[in-house]
Parts: structure tokens; C-alpha cells; sequence
């Protein structure tokens, strides 16, 4: 059982170019979410989706784009990298959203 | 807008010491609260889930405690042991389908002298 799988684990981009981070759960959750977190900030929500074609915005929407198109895979696409978009990224899983969350390992992202 | 609170930011003890670290949060309209842990570089690891009618949860050596009318919960970790050394995070999920998702706060970074 793998439980919420995170590629890459690390990337580099520069400024302006784009990319997506995948997120796939095999645990059949209905509500996944996005975090980033930066130092002395904790973790604060980029966009969640509470199941197959339903998202929305969390805290620190701009500059990031979701869509859920399956239960088990929601990707993170960065549309035009910023430095400011420099962070750890991390994707979560929940089976309803009212119960215990999962994690997955991290996205160490860098934007020169 | 829901806010966590950690305190205190960072933790020095020695071995054997039991410790407490603490969280609060400004709206008691919680479902839940979960306490991670974090190793530096690496993902969070769930340590304890308290739901909102639920006063504590034990895990072996930890406990944790939640007074949602007073917006505090406490995780006890008794006989510390240089292997706890990480950070511990506190999580609130809200009680409406939009607001599910979980509200952090920054963290205690412990450190567990040998």
C-alpha cells in the first residue's frame, strides 16, 4: 500500500517556465489537498478538492492551477514560476476530509 | 479565519525529561485536531487524531489533550528519548465541507539532548 505518492522529489525551474506536481493516492480518498510550506510559516493551503471534478481555493491560490479528474490523481500545475513559489510543496489525503490526514513525502521545489 | 498557535517555538531538554508542548486555535467550530511530526527534510508523519467530542488520545508514550471550549490542546510526551527529537505540528480541520481542509500552525521544533 502506497499512500499518497509525490513526484519529483526535488526540481529547479526557472523563472517563467512552467510545470506540474503529481500527486496520486491509492487509499480511495474522496478529499485531497495542496500545502506549501516555507520557513517560520508553517503549512498553509494552495487548493483541495473534496472529489472527482470538484476543486476550490485556499489560501494562496495565485499562480496555481488544479484539476481532479480522477479519484485517485490530483496535479499541482505552476502556470509561470515565480521565485516566490520557491518552497517545499505537499500533497494530503483524507477519506472524508473529517477524518485523520495523510501525507505524502514532499516536493523540494527552486526557482531561479 | 481560523488561527493555530504554537508554544513554545523551540524546545531544548535533556533525556528522560517529560515535557508538554502547546496549541491553540481562535475558533472552537472544530471537527477535529491532529498532531504530526516532522523530520527535518522530510513529510509529516500523523502521530494522534482527536475528534472534537473526545477529550485526549494516547499513543504510547504520548498523549494528547483538547479543550475545544477554550481552543487549547496539549501533547504530553513522557520520558523523552533523543529519537523525538523533530518538529511537532498542530492541525484544526473545520466542521463545513469547504473548510475541511487543515489550518497549521508553525510548529514546535524539539530537540532532545542525550
Amino acid at each position: 500500500n502506497a499512500g499518497v505518492t509525490q513526484t519529483p522529489k526535488f526540481q529547479v525551474l526557472k523563472t517563467g517556465q512552467s510545470m506540474t506536481l503529481q500527486c496520486a493516492q491509492d487509499m480511495n480518498h474522496e478529499y485531497m489537498s495542496w500545502y506549501r510550506q516555507d520557513p517560520g510559516m508553517g503549512l498553509r493551503l494552495i487548493h483541495y478538492s473534496v472529489g472527482a471534478g470538484i476543486t476550490d481555493q485556499g489560501e494562496v491560490p495565485n499562480g496555481y492551477n488544479v484539476s481532479r479528474s480522477t479519484t485517485e490523481d490530483f496535479p499541482l500545475r505552476l502556470l509561470s514560476a515565480a521565485p516566490s513559489q520557491t518552497s517545499v510543496y505537499f500533497c494530503a489525503s483524507s477519506f472524508t476530509g473529517l477524518g485523520g490526514y495523510t501525507f505524502g513525502s514532499g516536493t523540494r521545489l527552486t526557482v531561479v | 479565519k481560523q488561527e493555530v498557535t504554537q508554544i513554545p517555538a523551540a524546545l531544548s531538554v535533556p533525556e528522560g525529561e517529560n515535557l508538554v508542548l502547546n496549541c491553540s486555535f481562535t475558533d472552537s467550530a472544530i471537527y477535529n485536531l491532529q498532531w504530526f511530526r516532522q523530520d527535518p527534510g522530510k513529510g509529516l508523519t500523523s502521530l494522534l487524531l482527536i475528534q472534537s467530542s473526545q477529550r485526549e488520545q494516547t499513543s504510547g508514550r504520548l498523549n494528547a489533550s483538547l479543550d475545544k471550549s477554550s481552543g487549547r490542546s496539549t501533547l504530553y510526551i513522557a520520558a523523552s528519548q533523543p529519537g523525538d527529537s523533530a518538529t511537532y505540528l498542530c492541525a484544526v480541520s473545520g466542521t463545513d465541507t469547504g473548510r475541511r481542509a487543515l489550518t497549521f500552525g508553525s510548529g514546535t521544533r524539539l530537540q532532545v539532548q542525550p
